[in-house]
Parts: C-alpha cells; sequence; structure tokens
C-alpha cells in the first residue's frame, strides 16, 4: 500500500466550475500538508500549506486536512483555464534527526474547459 | 531574486553511460534535495544535501549518487543509465532546519535514455 493515495485522473470540468481534488494517507506521523500546482515542463510549485486539521483559505483554494480520517483535499473555486495542470499532494513528518520526509501523491491532472 | 535553477534542461544518453545534472538553490536556501518524477508519477525522493552532507536518501541504487559544494550548488550523477531511468530529474531547495517540507523545484531535466 502506498503511503500516499491520489487519483490521477483527468478530471475535467468547465470553466468557474468549484473543483475538488482529494488524498488519502497511511502514515499517522504526518503532520503538514501541502498542495504543488505542476504545469506541463515545468516543475511543482507550493499552492497551499497546513499544519493542523480544518480549513485554510487562499483566494480561491481552500486546502482541508481531516487527521482523524487521514484525508485531506484542495478545493478551487471559480474555476479558470490557467488552473489546467497537475495537482500533487504532499505531506511531511515533523523535522526530527536534521531530516523531514516529503511524500508526494502521482498528481492529478486537471483540465479547465473555457 | 533568483528561484531555482537546473541544467541542462534536456538531456539525451543511452544505456550505459553515465550523467550529470546541476542545480542552483534559490537564494537564501542551503539545502539541496533531488527527486525522480517518471510520466504520470509524483516526485520520487532521491535523496538531500545539507552542509556539503548526503543526510538522507530514499530508495534509489548506488549508481545515484550526488555532491553540494560550499556555495550550497549540487550535482547529480547517474551512472550505467538504464531505460528505466528516463524521467524528469527536479532539483528542489529549502530553507534551513524546521521548514524542510516548503520545497522550492527548479524546472527539471528531462532525460532520455535510449
Amino acid at each position: 500500500q502506498k503511503e500516499v493515495e491520489q487519483d490521477p485522473g483527468p478530471l475535467s470540468v468547465p470553466e468557474g466550475a468549484i473543483v475538488s481534488l482529494n488524498c488519502t494517507y497511511s502514515n499517522s506521523a504526518f503532520q503538514y500538508f501541502m498542495w504543488y500546482r505542476q504545469y506541463s515542463r515545468k516543475g511543482p510549485e507550493l499552492l497551499m500549506y497546513t499544519y493542523s486539521s480544518g480549513n485554510k483559505e487562499d483566494g480561491r483554494f481552500t486546502a482541508q486536512v481531516d487527521k482523524s480520517s487521514k484525508y485531506i483535499s484542495l478545493f478551487i473555486r471559480d474555476s479558470q483555464p490557467s488552473d489546467s495542470a497537475t495537482y500533487l499532494c504532499a505531506m511531511s513528518t515533523p523535522y526530527s534527526g536534521g531530516y523531514q520526509k516529503v511524500t508526494f501523491g502521482t498528481g492529478t491532472k486537471l483540465q479547465v474547459i473555457p | 531574486d533568483a528561484g531555482v535553477t537546473q541544467s541542462p534542461t534536456h538531456l539525451i544518453k543511452t544505456r550505459g553511460q553515465q550523467v550529470t545534472l546541476r542545480c542552483s538553490p534559490k537564494s537564501g536556501h542551503d539545502t539541496v534535495s533531488w527527486y525522480q518524477q517518471a510520466l504520470g508519477q509524483g516526485p520520487q525522493f532521491i535523496f538531500q544535501y545539507y552542509e556539503e552532507e548526503e543526510r538522507q536518501r530514499g530508495n534509489f541504487p548506488d549508481r545515484f549518487s550526488g555532491h553540494q559544494f560550499p556555495n550550497y550548488s549540487s550535482e547529480l550523477n547517474v551512472n550505467a543509465l538504464l531505460l528505466g531511468d528516463s524521467a524528469l530529474y527536479l532539483c528542489a531547495s529549502s530553507y534551513p532546519q524546521g521548514d524542510n517540507e516548503k520545497l522550492f523545484f527548479g524546472s527539471g531535466t528531462q532525460l532520455s535514455v535510449l
């Protein structure tokens, strides 16, 4: 079983739709949760970062963490064609022994159709 | 402020050859991590360098080796290339200890092994 599971998609939605992206994980040591956005032929860029259960909002993006269910989500409101990219969830253990392990999901490819 | 830079952007090699990839971290960052991203997959951790030493290593064979220089730049070396080594190789830099989960990625080097 993979430590982090993410549906690869692809997910296709019309412009203006609300998008929901999800990941589940099995390692209870994960304490920090991130979402990265990766455009084609580019490196991932950090989109959202949180370390507690609950919601965190940044503009059109909301990250949600449920540690009891080991489930995280990213919601995108009023989706735009420029949101078309691959979204990677990532999780990290606490800093210990000089290192934090960051584990990525496989990524969900999103296409927003004008 | 320059972000993470990687060179070359693309590389074509044949089986059995050796390759060296280079990375300059974001200004102010002293920790460099290398990831391998196969097509349709999330980044897989290769190793991390801090203070010119390999601090942590993922599940990759000894054919993969690295180096960090006093100016924090880094190299990834892969010997005896296999077809399965074809992938996007990503370099990520991060802040000093305690904030390593916030990775800043370069655009990657696309390696094709024929």
